[in-house]
C-alpha cells in the first residue's frame, strides 16, 4: 500500500521555462492538498482538489499556476515561466476524509529556477 | 502574533534527553496535528489529536482545549529524532485548512 508519490523528486528549470510536477495519492483518497515551502520558511497551502474538482485554490498566485486532478491519474500543480522566486519545496498531502482525516504527505518536489 | 505559535524555535540536547515542544494557539479548533521533517526530506505525520493524549512508542502528544495548549514529548531521545516538528491546527472554521507553525528545530547530539 503505497504512500503518497511525487515525482519528480528534484526538477531543475530556466527562467521561463515548464514546471510540472505530479502527485499520485494515497489509495483510496480522494482529496489532495498542494503546499509549497520557501526556503527557511513554513508550508503554506495552495490548493485544495478532489477528483475533477479545484475546492480551494485560494493559496495560488494568480498568474501562472495551475493545478488539476483529472479521473484519471495524479494530480498536476503546472507552473508556467517559471520564475527564480518559484524555488522550493511543493508538497502534497492526501486524505481520506478532508474534515477530520489524517493527512498523509509525500517526500516533496524540490524545484530549482536557474 | 501568530495563530499558532511553538516554542522553543531551536533545542539543542543531549542524547538520552527527554525533550518537550510547546504549541499554543489562538484559534477554535476542531483537530491538532504534529508532523515531522528531516533536512530535505519529507514530511511525516507523527499524531492528529482533539483531545487528551497519544503515545506512540517514544513519543507523546498531549493537548489542552480549554488552554488552548499542546506538547509533543520525546524521551529517551536519540540522534535520529534530530528534525524539524512543525504543530498544525485545523481550524474550526474550516473542515481542511491547516494554520501552520513556524516549527522547533530539533538537534540531538550524540
Amino acid at each position: 500500500n503505497a504512500g503518497v508519490m511525487q515525482n519528480p523528486r528534484h526538477l531543475v528549470r530556466r527562467r521561463g521555462q515548464e514546471a510540472r510536477l505530479r502527485c499520485s495519492p494515497m489509495k483510496g483518497h480522494s482529496h489532495v492538498y498542494w503546499y509549497r515551502q520557501l526556503p527557511e520558511e513554513g508550508l503554506k497551502f495552495m490548493v485544495y482538489l478532489q477528483k475533477e474538482n479545484i475546492i480551494d485554490e485560494s493559496g495560488m498566485p494568480k498568474e501562472r499556476f495551475s493545478a488539476e486532478f483529472p479521473k484519471e491519474g495524479p494530480s498536476i500543480l503546472r507552473i508556467q515561466q517559471v520564475v527564480r522566486g518559484d524555488s522550493a519545496a511543493y508538497f502534497c498531502a492526501s486524505n481520506l476524509v478532508a474534515g477530520t482525516g489524517e493527512l498523509f504527505f509525500g517526500e516533496g518536489s524540490r524545484l530549482t529556477v536557474l | 502574533k501568530n495563530e499558532v505559535e511553538q516554542s522553543p524555535q531551536n533545542l539543542t540536547a543531549q542524547e538520552g534527553e527527554f525533550i518537550t515542544i510547546n504549541c499554543s494557539y489562538s484559534v477554535g479548533i476542531s483537530a491538532l496535528h504534529w508532523l515531522q521533517q528531516h533536512p530535505g526530506g519529507g514530511i511525516v505525520s507523527l499524531f492528529m489529536l482533539s483531545s487528551g493524549k497519544k503515545k506512540h512508542g517514544r513519543l507523546i502528544a498531549t493537548i489542552n482545549i480549554q488552554e488552548k495548549h499542546s506538547s509533543l514529548h520525546i524521551t529517551a531521545s536519540h540522534p535520529r529524532d534530530s528534525a524539524v516538528y512543525i504543530c498544525a491546527v485545523r481550524s474550526g472554521d474550516s473542515n481542511y485548512q491547516l494554520i501552520w507553525g513556524a516549527g522547533t528545530k530539533l538537534i540531538i547530539k550524540p
